[in-house]
């Protein structure tokens, strides 16, 4: 199947500072990439909807402000959580979509600690 | 919004049994897609279903898109231990969107 990288696979910052995390698919072109949060035992909650070459969309109750979304190529989308608090602390993980097959192949994921 | 239920939400199995999980949801989908995710790393894609009907195998692992396109279920033969993990159903909705909808998971534990 397809790949989708995702780095860093961990992360531990002071609470205040901001931490990038990108999603890079390998070996196909994705224009539409996801990004999801996963508390522990539970299932993926979509943050946003990041378009390449355009803004963007957030689910609601997702702060746009506080996530930001860059998708500048086709194979790359990026998620910085800024002033990063404890309470931001969690798993996040990417995926892409694979050529209109529907089929989304996800990144390792990552996990960030605010401490 | 969109509610795919999945069950069970977990089970404890011995080796060599078999597993069966479903997912139901309240409206049509398209395409039903099942994953498998172990602790600390991003799921993974075990089979995708495209067809109400259809029956993909995968290995030991089996799943089917219900004929009403709101159903789906997956079975695993002959468990192992490192059939440990937790199974994601999930699917975009039917009308256009390829923003999926995940179910909430079944967690599996296999005793040797």
């Amino acid at each position: 199947g397809a790949v989708v990288s995702q780095h860093p696979s961990r992360v531990i910052c002071k609470s205040g500072t901001s931490v990038k995390i990108e999603c890079r698919s390998l070996d196909f072109q994705a224009t539409t990439m996801f990004w999801y949060r996963q508390f522990p035992k539970q299932s993926l909650m979509l943050m946003a909807t990041s378009n390449e070459g355009s803004k963007a969309t957030y689910e609601q109750g997702v702060e746009k402000d506080k996530f930001l979304i860059n998708h500048a190529s086709l194979t790359l989308s990026t998620l910085t959580v800024t002033s990063a608090h404890p309470e931001d602390s969690s798993f996040y993980i990417c995926s892409a979509e694979n050529g209109g097959t529907g089929e989304l192949f996800f990144g390792e994921g990552s996990r960030l600690t605010v401490l | 919004g969109q509610q795919l239920n999945q069950s069970p939400q977990s089970m404890f199995i011995q080796e060599g049994e078999d597993v069966s999980m479903n997912c139901t949801s309240s409206s049509i989908f398209n395409t039903w897609l099942w994953y498998k995710q172990d602790p600390g790393e991003g799921p993974v894609l075990l089979i995708a279903l495209y067809k109400a009907g259809e029956l993909t195998s995968n290995g030991r692992l089996t799943a089917q898109f219900g004929i009403t396109r709101k159903d789906s279920f997956l079975n695993i033969s002959a468990s192992i231990p490192s059939d440990v993990g937790i199974y994601f159903c999930a699917g975009p909705p039917s009308g256009g969107s390829y923003i999926p909808t995940f179910g909430r998971g079944t967690s599996l534990i296999v005793h040797p």
